[in-house]
């Protein structure tokens, strides 16, 4: 079956240089969920998207933004990166925005800033 | 605001261990719950979900949980463990009426030893 597609898998940037992360969800899926999972740490939400809109919104810095495309994949742009900011990124998507679909995971992204 | 708990951070066991995870969460509506389990280098993978009806809910790989609402609890529990099961797995809840985003607990890195 498929699953969730992210990409890059692996991201080195410096200090202060911008990054984009994509996801592309399983196939009908229309709802798309970006998690930052912080070395030992457990993932923390930090925006997802419903039909092309922003439906809830956590803890997400200024400094990044977020899209869901007419193909329901959905980029998540961050800038001024800092060394914080060194994580894996994982994306999940579910069918729908009813409080009983299942999210599914993307292997996610690891991003590392030096 | 909701929240997620689980008690054992690490945990070792020899092969052919029960396991029981202990998780509570907190929030005062009615929630879903799920057990994702992520394996070394691995992303997040569902193991069971509870969304109503029968409180015993059975998972891939023999994993099953109970949910007991008057204690706010979703433990995990497995007869016999494999070497094959160790992992991490974390507990999360969303909501059925509020939040959509999952809230996950910190984890419990399981070690199994041949």
């Amino acid at each position: 079956a498929a699953g969730v597609i992210q990409s890059p898998r692996h991201l080195i940037k410096e200090k202060r240089e911008t990054a984009t992360l994509k996801c592309y969800p399983i196939p009908r899926h229309d709802t798309v969920y970006w998690y930052q999972q912080g070395p030992g740490q457990d993932p923390q939400f930090l925006i997802s998207f419903y039909e092309k809109m922003q439906s809830d919104k956590g803890s997400i810095p200024d400094r990044f933004s977020a899209q869901q495309f007419s193909d329901y994949h959905s980029e998540l742009n961050m800038s001024s990166l800092e060394l914080g900011d060194s994580a894996l990124y994982f994306c999940a998507s579910s069918s729908g925005s009813s409080f009983t679909d299942t999210q599914y995971f993307g292997p996610g992204t690891r991003l590392t800033v030096l | 605001a909701q929240s997620v708990s689980q008690h054992n951070h690490h945990v070792i066991l020899s092969e052919a261990a029960s396991l029981e995870l202990g998780c509570n969460y907190s929030y005062g509506g009615t929630v879903n719950l799920f057990w994702y389990v992520q394996y070394p280098g691995q992303h997040l993978q569902l193991l069971l979900k509870y969304f109503s009806g029968d409180p015993l809910v059975k998972g891939i790989k023999g994993f099953e949980a109970e949910f007991i609402k008057s204690k706010f609890s979703f433990n995990l529990r497995k007869p016999s463990v494999q070497w094959s099961d160790t992992a991490e797995y974390f507990c999360a809840v969303n909501s059925k009426t509020g939040f959509q985003k999952l809230v996950f607990g910190t984890g419990t890195r399981l070690l199994v030893s041949p």
